[in-house]
């Protein structure tokens, strides 16, 4: 697959660790945030979103955290698999308006190791 | 792939020569996209379409068009290709009734340009 993972922050964890990827947004503004997770070769894919009227989301071993007063993202994954190695990316938008445009973070290299 | 198709997967291509990639989507979803993605940059949105024949410019638009003729199909053209425009294309959609600002990949497509 393509190195999508170059100059990316990298993050190892042994399988059936809980996983913490962090993620900063600049727009203060920003009031809806998505985490997406890319395999190699493959598009992202939607794994979790959250609204700014909300702190804390959980999905599937997936828990989104969020600090707005620091601008502050955080993917947690329980119990890590090795299917999870994959770049994951948090994106920011702001929900209102005439277009829903992303913008993207560089994303974190999550590497599960058996 | 949420119903998106990107074509061709894979194109090599020399400078200057015009190159037309394709995003076919059965969503139904309003709004559509393209990113390129590079190691260190991340997803750069290039343009997007909130309708049929409404496009407007993202943040590296320059020596790309894009055209929308039908809700499920949006172009993405290079007029001349250059080396710097070698990258790895993503095609996205979204809809703010039916699917919030989540944006859904296609499985992208790997361009070289010689």
């Amino acid at each position: 697959g393509e190195s999508v993972g170059l100059h990316l922050p990298t993050l190892s964890v042994q399988e059936g660790d809980n996983s913490i990827i962090n993620c900063a947004y600049s727009n203060s503004a920003s009031d809806y945030f998505i985490w997406y997770k890319q395999e190699s070769g493959k598009g992202p894919q939607f794994i979790i979103d959250i609204r700014s009227n909300m702190d804390k989301r959980q999905g599937q071993r997936v828990t989104v955290l969020l600090n707005k007063t620091v601008k502050h993202l955080s993917l947690q994954i329980a119990a890590t698999q090795p299917g999870d190695s994959a770049v994951y990316f948090c994106a920011d938008a702001l929900s209102g308006g005439s277009n829903y445009k992303l913008t993207f973070g560089k994303g974190t290299l999550l590497t599960v190791n058996p | 792939d949420a119903g998106i198709t990107q074509s061709p997967r894979h194109k090599v291509t020399e400078t200057g020569t015009p190159v037309t990639l394709r995003c076919h989507q059965t969503e139904n979803h309003r709004y559509m996209y393209w990113y390129r993605q590079d190691p260190g940059h991340g997803l750069r949105l290039i343009h997007y379409s909130y309708g049929v024949k409404d496009t407007d410019k993202g943040e590296v638009s320059d020596g790309y068009s894009v055209s929308r003729s039908k809700t499920e199909d949006f172009l993405l053209t290079l007029e001349s290709a250059t080396s710097s425009q070698t990258s790895v294309y993503f095609c996205a959609i979204s809809d703010p009734v039916l699917a919030k600002n989540i944006q859904y990949f296609g499985a992208g497509t790997r361009l070289s340009v010689l």
